[in-house]
Order: structure tokens, then sequence, then C-alpha cells
């Protein structure tokens, strides 16, 4: 089954803790994004990546990383994580192009307390 | 930059009524991507619009896009308790690519039976 898979769907954890979200997709697909969910301010993203080793920013990239050694991952990684980045993230993966819809994965509830 | 407008923020209706959400952009839609999402979970890819005037349907949804290409519509006929969630629209910031999509802030529908 074509799928884009995130872990930890769910998370608390203490402000300046090292966390991972990891992110997956079985489609070879060539584009992945992450973004966040807040209410009120709708879906925003974070990072994207192209292909093998080639990331960018998105909108609110601030407090963020991310790497692409491989083309099925996309792992997004909070050095000092802070309550702000209390949020929903969603990982998605597509082909180039204009007609190619990105594919989510089911989400990551993070609490950062 | 490009911002993409939905209205209404929410929608009650009640069972078996017709109902139309609308996404409007400042700028030219390079492609228009059409999502479901249920509360707290993933978004869930409905349908893609990318020629003026293309209008497409899927069971009882129908999404059209206009001919300036800056506005699109989806439709809901008969509307059915399983339609309730939030829908969203995103679109493609560059011609020729879908690594970077700018979403909507979401229209929460509620269907009572």
């Amino acid at each position: 089954e074509a799928q884009v898979t995130q872990n930890p769907r769910y998370l608390i954890t203490v402000t300046g803790k090292k966390l991972t979200v990891t992110c997956s997709q079985n489609m070879n697909h060539e584009y992945m994004s992450w973004y966040r969910q807040d209410p009120g301010l709708g879906l925003r993203q974070i990072y994207y990546s192209m292909n093998v080793e080639v990331t960018d920013k998105g909108d609110v990239p601030e407090g963020y990383k991310v790497s692409r050694k491989e083309k099925r991952n996309f792992p997004l990684i909070l050095e000092s994580p802070s309550p702000n980045q209390t949020s929903l993230y969603f990982c998605a993966s597509s082909r180039p192009g204009n007609n190619q819809p990105q594919h989510f994965g089911d989400g990551t509830r993070l609490s950062i307390l | 930059s490009q911002e993409l407008e939905q209205s209404p923020q929410s929608l009650i209706v009640q069972e078996g009524k017709n109902l139309t959400i609308n996404c409007t952009s400042s700028k030219t839609l390079y492609g228009l991507y059409w999502y479901k999402q249920k509360y707290g979970e993933g978004l869930i890819f409905l349908m893609m619009l990318q020629k003026g005037g293309e209008e497409k349907s899927h069971e009882k949804i129908t999404a059209k896009l206009d001919e300036k290409k800056q506005q699109s519509s989806l439709h809901i006929t008969a509307s059915q308790p399983s339609h309730a969630g939030i829908y969203l629209c995103g679109a493609d910031r560059t011609q020729g690519g879908s690594e970077k999509l700018v979403f909507g802030k979401g229209t929460k529908l509620t269907v009572n039976p």
C-alpha cells in the first residue's frame, strides 16, 4: 500500500530535549515536505526537499532541521524544542510537476512542556 | 506572497442539503488541490484542478476552477454526515513545481443528521 509513515504519532516532551520525527514514503517520490498545523494559522510549510541531499526552507523553518540522505526518508529534527513548537506536524511527498498532489502522513501531535 | 482565502470558515448544514466552499487567490493558480481532513488526522486528497474552466466530480463532490484560474469552488450535493470534516484548498506556488504548496486555512463542515 502506497503511504507516508510518520513516527511517533504522539509525543509529549520537555523544553530543550532534542527529538526527531521520522517520515518515510514508499512511492519513490522525489519531493518531500514538512508542515505544521496550528489553529487560526492553517497549514504552513517548514522545510521541503526536491531530492536526495537537496533541501530548502519553507515559511517557518526556525528551530527545525531536516536531512535527506535517502530518497524514502525525510526526518524532522528539533534540536532544542520550545513550547511554541507544540503543534500538529505533517509529512508529505509527491512527484515533480503541477499536476502531482502531495500525499500526507497521518500526522504527529507534539506537545512541548 | 500568494495567499489562499477560504470561505466560509465554518459551515453547519442539515443532512441532504447542498453546500459550496470557495477558495480565492490573489494570483494565478498553477495547480489547485482540494483535501479533506478529519479532526486531528491526516489530509485525504480529493481532487486536483489545473486548467481554467476545469470541473471534476467524485461521487457527490464537484470542484471547479474559474476561467481566470484565481478562484475554485467545492460543491457537495445532498450532504451526508460522512462529509463532515475540514476542507482545505492548496495551490502550487510556482509553475512547474509541486514542492511548495500554500494552503487556505480550511473550512470546517458539520452535517447534522
